[in-house]
């Protein structure tokens, strides 16, 4: 069974950073994609990057495409986002995917952007 | 764009319910759905618009190709109470998503 358990978010004011990981367990973690997403408090699901298996090739949603950086360590199996410059948007709860078919999420970590 | 609808159904259990989801162009059935209850993670239910994902009941099925898809529960159960989301990744990265479906008791 796969897990993912993410760890790192919290309250930082604007212009801040931060760096959110996800540990991985269950699954052949260097073979797969792995995916940062993150639920508004309004409810509304966003994506927010993609690393491929080989930690060379990345994608950024436009929204954080030079403040956030996805990242990943494949031999301690870990999924690293990090995140500068946020902003009151940011705010959400931050969930990191696997790119399996059976796709899990892990319960997610919640990041405050406020003054 | 992926629209879903309606934004709210309300239901009894034993109902059969259809939820919709309408994307602005074809996604070609890389379509998945998810079903998130309060205060957790968003679990996949359904990917390639029809397969269900491991251990997930067979009343819930997806169907549709194109544009337009469907996710429908037969015979509801009260656990089903939750908001219901549905996903692209034809044309992905990125990923987008519809605003959701909740399903509430009437």
């Amino acid at each position: 069974e796969v897990q993912l358990v993410e760890s790192g978010g919290g309250f930082v004011q604007p212009g801040g950073s931060l760096r959110l990981s996800c540990s991985a367990s269950g699954l052949m973690f260097s073979w797969f994609a792995m995916h940062w997403a993150r639920q508004t408090p309004g409810k509304r699901l966003e994506y927010v990057a993609t690393i491929y298996g080989n930690g060379r090739d990345t994608h950024h949603a436009d929204a954080v495409k030079g403040r956030f950086t996805i990242s990943r360590d494949n031999e301690k199996s870990i999924l690293y986002l990090d995140m500068t410059n946020l902003r009151v948007d940011d705010t959400a709860v931050y969930y990191c995917v696997d790119g399996l078919d059976n796709q899990s999420w892990g319960q997610g970590t919640l990041v405050t952007v406020s003054s | 764009v992926l629209t879903q609808a309606p934004a709210t159904l309300s239901v009894s259990p034993g109902e059969t319910v259809t939820l919709s989801c309408r994307a602005s162009q074809s996604v070609n059935g890389a379509v998945r759905w998810y079903q998130q209850k309060s205060g957790q993670a968003p679990r996949l239910l359904i990917y390639g618009a029809t397969t269900r994902a491991t251990g997930v009941p067979a009343r819930f099925s997806g169907g549709g190709s194109g544009t337009e898809f469907t996710l429908t529960i037969t015979s509801l159960e009260v656990d089903d109470i939750a908001i219901y989301f549905c996903q692209q990744y034809y044309a992905w990265p990125p990923w987008t998503f519809g605003q959701g479906t909740t399903v509430d008791l009437k």
